[in-house]
């Protein structure tokens, strides 16, 4: 069965720094990966994705993608206190149904002020 | 503009007791319909997945149920709830299409006591 491992657990970033966050799939058909935000108490709300190898930035935003690896990361720059949340990985493999996501443990982001 | 809707909000129940959770989507054509489980600060597990009325596909199985009565309706539940169910519920909607964005609703916390 697929898994999504996500590092670190948790990182403590100070206001204005920049949280990079990693994330690997198992799974050799995994194509698309979702990066989704969730506030404590919230539903998660789709941050970024990407499909294609390379970089996708938006805003202080920017995720990687190397798809030999499987690997993707998010990197939030200039941090502020309300990025403080906890960031989720997805995959989907290829073809798949959409919504069949698998998703990791997460990433906790604090920032302090 | 889609919206989803999810009841109800938070629901403290006894172990042994009924459950039932629904959510309704508006806006939207015969989307597909995901129910996610979450425990407290850990990640999602897709439960169950719709791409039609009245056909529903178990994922994980938690001892739950699930069922698409009408095109914009999901409702997840059992007939006898265990402390394990307690956790955060969320109802999910995608398009048909492959590899599109998951929406979700704003979740169920559910307490089983």
């Amino acid at each position: 069965q697929q898994k999504v491992q996500q590092s670190p657990e948790s990182l403590i970033v100070p206001e204005g720094g920049m949280a990079s966050l990693n994330c690997t799939s198992s799974d050799r058909n995994v194509d698309y990966f979702w990066w989704y935000r969730q506030h404590s108490g919230k539903s998660p709300k789709m941050l970024m994705s990407i499909f294609s190898n390379g970089e996708k930035e938006e805003g202080r935003f920017t995720v990687h993608l190397n798809k030999a690896s499987l690997h993707t990361s998010l990197h939030i720059r200039d941090s502020q206190p309300s990025d403080s949340a906890l960031y989720l990985c997805a995959a989907m493999n290829t073809g798949g149904l959409s919504g069949k996501l698998t998703f990791g443990e997460g990433t906790q982001v604090t920032v302090i002020s | 503009a889609q919206t989803i809707h999810q009841w109800p909000v938070a629901e403290i129940k006894a172990v042994g007791s009924p459950l039932s959770l629904g959510c309704t989507i508006k806006g939207k054509s015969s989307p597909n319909l995901y129910w996610y489980w979450q425990a407290t600060g850990g990640t999602l597990q897709q439960l169950f997945y719709s791409i039609t009325v009245g056909q529903v596909e178990s994922v994980v199985q938690l001892n739950l149920s699930a069922s698409r009565p009408k095109d914009d309706q999901f409702i997840l539940s059992t007939e006898k709830l265990l402390l394990s169910h307690s956790g955060f519920y969320l109802c999910a909607w995608s398009l048909r299409t492959t590899n599109t964005e998951v929406f979700f609703g704003k979740g169920t916390r559910l307490t089983v006591v």
